[in-house]
């Protein structure tokens, strides 16, 4: 079965832009997780959402917020990019059982760039 | 959420058999261990999950002692297709705030 996808895989904004980043899981799972992969901090947990709602949260800025749809698609939004918000953006699905392994299933990510 | 830590790197050679340490001193009694691999580039990758003893599949086992304050993760004869970062993890089964620590970074030379 399809992975999971995530789109645009690379993109360029400029200080204070804002922008959306997409991601579809694997067909069959209801949650959806948005990492942040940087050199300096690694990876760190953004937000988690199960059934369109937001079910954990990490200690990001209220810039970066996200929702989900009803067919389990996921979308990130940055609103006034900075510098350091340059890095990886990782997607992860999966089933989001308690109880169950929690396996994640990870995107390829999506490159941002602020310059 | 259970604190680990791991070598930052570790080189080996192929053929070789690879075996990462994790400590988590403060594992709390419903926590798992769990251990993700990454290529540069690319999303983490499940590798494999226990709780105790021992635990085995295709790509890798875990042991696990008695008192669960660490684990490790075996690779047998590594190529130098697994040259990755491998990330150990401590939780909740199924929880998905994931802490992800600094991990090892594995370089298997020729």
């Amino acid at each position: 079965k399809a992975g999971v996808t995530q789109t645009p895989r690379y993109l360029i904004k400029t200080r204070g832009q804002q922008v959306t980043l997409s991601c579809s899981p694997i067909s069959g799972h209801r949650s959806v997780s948005w990492y942040q992969q940087t050199p300096g901090q690694g990876l760190q947990f953004l937000f988690e959402y199960f059934s369109e709602t937001q079910r954990n949260k990490g200690n990001f800025p209220g810039r970066f917020s996200g929702r989900q749809f009803s067919n389990s698609r996921s979308e990130m939004n940055v609103s006034t990019l900075e510098l350091g918000d340059s890095a990886l953006y990782l997607c992860a699905s999966s089933d989001g059982l308690t109880g169950r392994t929690g396996e994640l299933f990870f995107g390829e990510g999506s490159r941002l760039t602020v310059l | 959420l259970a604190k680990t830590t791991q070598p930052i790197s570790m080189d080996s050679y192929e053929g070789q058999e690879v075996n990462i340490t994790c400590s988590h001193n403060n594992i709390a009694t419903n926590d798992y261990i769990t251990w993700y691999q990454q290529f540069p580039s690319q999303g983490p990758r499940f590798i494999i999950q226990g709780y105790k003893t021992k635990v085995t599949n295709e790509v890798a086992s875990l042991f696990i002692p008695a008192d669960r304050k660490s684990s490790t993760l075996s690779l047998p004869r590594v190529s130098l297709s697994d040259t990755a970062v491998y990330y150990c993890l401590v939780g909740v089964r199924g929880f998905q705030k994931l802490v992800f620590g600094t991990g090892t970074r594995l370089l298997v030379s020729p």
